[in-house]
């Protein structure tokens, strides 16, 4: 079974606070995304890697950046956090010989 | 343009009826897989199906079935005789090649339609 894992479950931190956010997939999956999930707004694509160290913006990249040093792991980070980053945050992993993605159980962030 | 719509944002049944989630799809590639996930109140999205689209079969999984139209540019799910344990966001979702990024496919999803079943 794939398995896609999140650092946390839940995390509170202040505004202004560097927060990083770490998925990591035992599939060996080239790509990897993040979404953000927020009531009435569905899954938004933040960022999403198609290889090592290769990174492209989704529909909302502002105020975040990624890192993927490792194929297995896939980091986001926001900067300087912000109350308006509060939200639901999905990391999911795809093999480019199958087409579904495999979510990890999220990380609900507030930021206060 | 591509685009995923679940019109239906929130449906409530009681235990036992069936029920229809809608999703309804845009894209002009021919050549493009549709996708269901469930999502628990426990948060994680749980893969359910794949279709591609030159397979208009619709499949049933125990009390699951999936009706895959191309002429309506629909992808129904019905659950059968629902239960308590059914109550979650169901969200479908459209995958189509990227022009840009070899061996790489962009995903649309809808918004999600939550499910309560009551006892």
């Amino acid at each position: 079974d794939v398995k896609v894992t999140q650092s946390s479950r839940y995390l509170v931190k202040r505004t202004g606070e560097k927060v990083f956010l770490e998925c990591v997939q035992d599939m060996d999956h080239e790509n990897m995304f993040w979404y953000r999930q927020d009531p009435g707004l569905g899954l938004r694509l933040i960022y999403f890697s198609y290889d090592v160290k290769m990174k492209e913006k989704g529909d909302i990249p502002e105020g975040y950046s990624v890192s993927r040093e490792k194929k297995e792991r896939f980091s986001l980070i926001l900067e300087s956090a912000s109350t308006n980053q509060t939200s639901m945050y999905l990391c999911a992993s795809r093999s480019t010989a199958y087409n579904e993605q495999f979510f990890g159980p999220g990380t609900r962030l507030t930021v206060l | 343009a591509q685009k995923v719509t679940q019109a239906q944002t929130e449906i409530s049944v009681v235990e036992k009826e069936d029920v229809t989630l809608d999703c309804v799809y845009e894209t002009r590639d021919t050549t493009y897989y549709l996708f269901w996930y469930k999502q628990p109140p426990s948060g994680e999205l749980v893969f359910l199906i794949r279709r591609n689209s030159f397979d208009e079969q619709n499949e049933i999984s125990g009390r699951y079935s999936w009706n895959f139209q191309k002429s309506t540019s629909s992808f129904n799910f019905t659950i059968t005789a629902s239960q308590v344990v059914d109550s979650a966001v169901y969200f479908c979702a459209l995958s189509v090649r990227s022009q840009r990024i070899y061996n790489f496919n962009k995903f649309y999803f809808g918004s999600g339609t939550k499910l309560n079943v009551k006892p």
